[in-house]
């Protein structure tokens, strides 16, 4: 069974702060990992894929890099807004396209 | 990408009975997918839904609990059978579209009474 965790489990922070979370995972059998955006009802979108190690991607005020060899990987967003509020999802995957995922991080931003 | 969606969005449900939730995408994909979220629980992989064969059950999951279709490459349905209170979930499907891309649907939230 692969151990793919993220902590914290949630967070609250006021509008304008900066935050991270992390996801460890198996740093063997690695394919690519994943982190998804999930607001309540609606799909979880995709932010970055991430497979080689020292990655760092970019999106907006949100960014991830990766460390393959000691198995985590960092989500950070700055300036958080209230839009930002939503559960932060990673995902390890093996071979065969399989998603373990984490239980999550549940981001709440106050105005 | 893909634009994927599912029927019911929610539906609330009486112990005992079986709810059938849809899946479709709006292009033919090879892999699709049918995770779980439990309450407090991280998303989990029921099984790979095969196109022409029978799904592909993840270990704790059953043909005869969770007993899935794929008629064709761009859809597929869950079933829940004889549902108990702990079935109550989020169930999504996903679908792979490229190396290591998937994209979900909006799940549907069961609530088993």
């Amino acid at each position: 069974i692969l151990n793919v965790e993220q902590s914290p489990q949630s967070l609250h922070v006021q509008e304008g702060d900066s935050t991270n979370f992390t996801c460890s995972f198996p740093s063997s059998n690695f394919y690519a990992l994943h982190w998804y955006r999930w607001e309540t009802a609606k799909s979880p979108e995709a932010l970055f894929v991430m497979t080689l190690n020292g990655d760092e991607k970019k999106k907006g005020r949100i960014s991830a890099t990766l460390n393959t060899k000691e198995g985590y990987s960092y989500l950070y967003i700055k300036g958080s807004q209230p839009e930002d509020s939503a559960t932060y999802l990673c995902a390890f995957i093996n071979a065969g396209n399989m998603l373990t995922f984490g239980g999550g991080t549940r981001l709440m931003v106050k105005p | 990408s893909a634009v994927i969606s599912q029927k019911p969005s929610r539906d609330i449900c009486q112990r005992g009975t079986s709810l059938t939730i849809q899946c479709q995408v709006d292009s033919q994909v090879t892999m699709m997918f049918w995770y779980r979220q439990q309450p407090g629980q991280s998303l989990t992989l029921i099984a790979t839904a095969n196109q022409g064969s029978e799904a592909t059950y993840e270990s704790g999951f059953v043909i005869d609990k969770f007993p899935i279709s794929r008629p064709n490459l761009t859809f597929s349905t869950l079933t829940v059978s004889n549902m108990s209170p702990e079935d109550s979930s989020i169930y999504l499907c996903s679908v792979a579209t490229g190396t290591y891309e998937q994209y979900f649907g909006p799940g549907t939230r069961l609530t088993v009474t």
